[in-house]
């Protein structure tokens, strides 16, 4: 079982293009999660999903969107890059009742 | 006010030292709570669990306090691959999740 996948790992971007960061799971769970995290931080929220067809605002939604069109993916897109969103931004899943499990990170910088 | 809070650290032991966290929460809504460790640049990772009654894994010990909404994560004889940010966390039942911003911890030879 590969877990919780996330591309690209690194990516750097000019202010203003558009990219979409990739998270799939292989466990089955219903629940997917976005989240950044800067530098001395803790974690917050962008937005979840708890099943294919539903996605919910976390505490941070602006600039970015969501979809889960199955229950394996849940890519998070940036439409237009400002330098306020270069982050470390971790995927995660959780089945029901569970804690989250986190994919490797992917580090975005926006120039 | 942050929702999870924690002291940020760092705290700085020598090997085989007890160390001792403390988080509070401010949503009395919380069920469940976590301890969670993130090595640098790298992914959180679940510690433990931590139930009502207090729980116990090697050599690490997590209590909670409901009545004064306060968590605790104890680490006796620390290594120095205990070497890392601990991240505390709570679940109310709408399934949200709240990271409080992590403990650091230092643990030299």
């Amino acid at each position: 079982n590969a877990g919780v996948t996330q591309t690209p790992k690194f990516r750097i971007l000019k202010i203003g293009q558009s990219m979409t960061l990739q998270c799939t799971q292989d466990m089955n769970h219903n629940y997917m999660y976005w989240y950044r995290q800067d530098p001395g931080m803790g974690l917050k929220l962008i937005y979840y999903s708890v099943g294919a067809g539903i996605t919910d605002k976390g505490e941070v939604p602006n600039g970015y969107n969501v979809s889960r069109s199955t229950t394996e993916d849940f890519p998070l897109r940036l439409e237009l890059a400002a330098p306020s969103q270069t982050s470390v931004y971790f995927c995660a899943t959780r089945d029901s009742n569970q804690p989250q499990h986190f994919g490797d990170g992917t580090r975005l910088s926006i120039l | 006010r942050k929702e999870v809070e924690q002291d940020p650290g760092p705290f700085n032991v020598p090997e085989g030292a007890t160390v001792a966290f403390n988080c509070t929460y401010s949503n009395s809504a919380s069920q469940s709570f976590f301890w969670y460790r993130q090595d640098c640049r790298k992914e959180p990772k679940l510690l433990m669990s931590v139930y009502s009654s207090g729980n116990e894994d090697g050599r690490f010990t997590a209590q909670l306090n409901r009545a004064s909404q306060y968590i605790s994560l104890l680490i006796r004889d620390s290594k120095l691959s205990d070497s890392a940010t601990y991240l505390c966390v709570t679940q109310n039942n709408n399934n949200d999740m709240r990271f409080g911003a992590g403990t650091r911890l230092t643990v030299k030879p």
